[in-house]
């Protein structure tokens, strides 16, 4: 199972675009990167997904670059209703998430 | 946009009652998982269900827990004993495929054992 790291914490201000990077050395071939959402005492909410390169949605956008060692999460334009923890997963067969910490993003105004 | 529902949203019991939590998941999808997350921790994976049997369970996920889909929308969690520890928000999910990494969650369903 692919270990993922990112930073505990990140601070913005609105308007501002944020970059959340995340590692996972230890990727497997067949492995997803998977980003999620999470708001106080809400479900998860799934937000992107991407194999290598770029992927865009009215979301967000992730970079992976080519060696996929690592994945970055970029929110354009953040507001404060983006203020939610963030995480990166590396997905396999089988859907079973492991979620980490993830990314406390705070969006100040 | 359709959704996953849960019930109750918050449950409140005695340690060693018995407690069911109560899930319907997207009508099209086949896959169906629980989740529960202990107050200021991570998000973490119980069981995970298809064709009517589990697929996958975690080592939280012991004899104390089951799952069923008794009818052809609600899906299940029932702990038989309730533990002090078994305080949590427990999150249903689903998902279209196996293999998607999409998967769709509830509001959750936050047990508190007295």
């Amino acid at each position: 199972l692919a270990k993922t790291t990112q930073p505990i914490s990140m601070d913005s201000y609105e308007g501002q675009e944020v970059n959340i990077t995340c590692s996972h050395n230890n990727i497997a071939t067949n492995d997803y990167i998977t980003w999620y959402q999470q708001f106080p005492s809400q479900g998860p909410r799934f937000i992107i997904q991407g194999y290598k390169t770029k992927v865009t949605n009215e979301v967000a956008s992730l970079f992976i670059p080519a060696d996929r060692k690592s994945s970055t999460l970029s929110l354009p334009r953040v507001s404060l209703s983006d203020t939610a923890v963030y995480y990166c997963l590396v997905v396999g067969v089988g859907n079973m998430l492991t979620f980490g910490g993830g990314t406390r993003l705070m969006v100040k105004p | 946009e359709p959704e996953v529902t849960q019930t109750p949203s918050h449950q409140v019991t005695q340690m060693g009652q018995e407690v069911i939590l109560r899930c319907v998941p997207i009508s099209n999808h086949l896959y169906f998982y629980w989740y529960r997350q202990i107050l200021g921790q991570k998000v973490e994976f119980l069981v995970s269900f298809y064709n009517n049997e589990i697929s996958e369970k975690s080592e939280i996920f012991d004899d104390q827990f089951s799952v069923e889909r008794p009818d052809g929308s609600n899906f299940t969690l029932k702990i038989r004993s309730t533990k002090l520890e078994d305080s949590a928000m427990y999150f249903c999910a689903s998902s279209a495929g196996r293999e998607t990494g999409e998967l769709f969650f509830g509001e959750g369903s936050r047990l508190t054992v007295l």
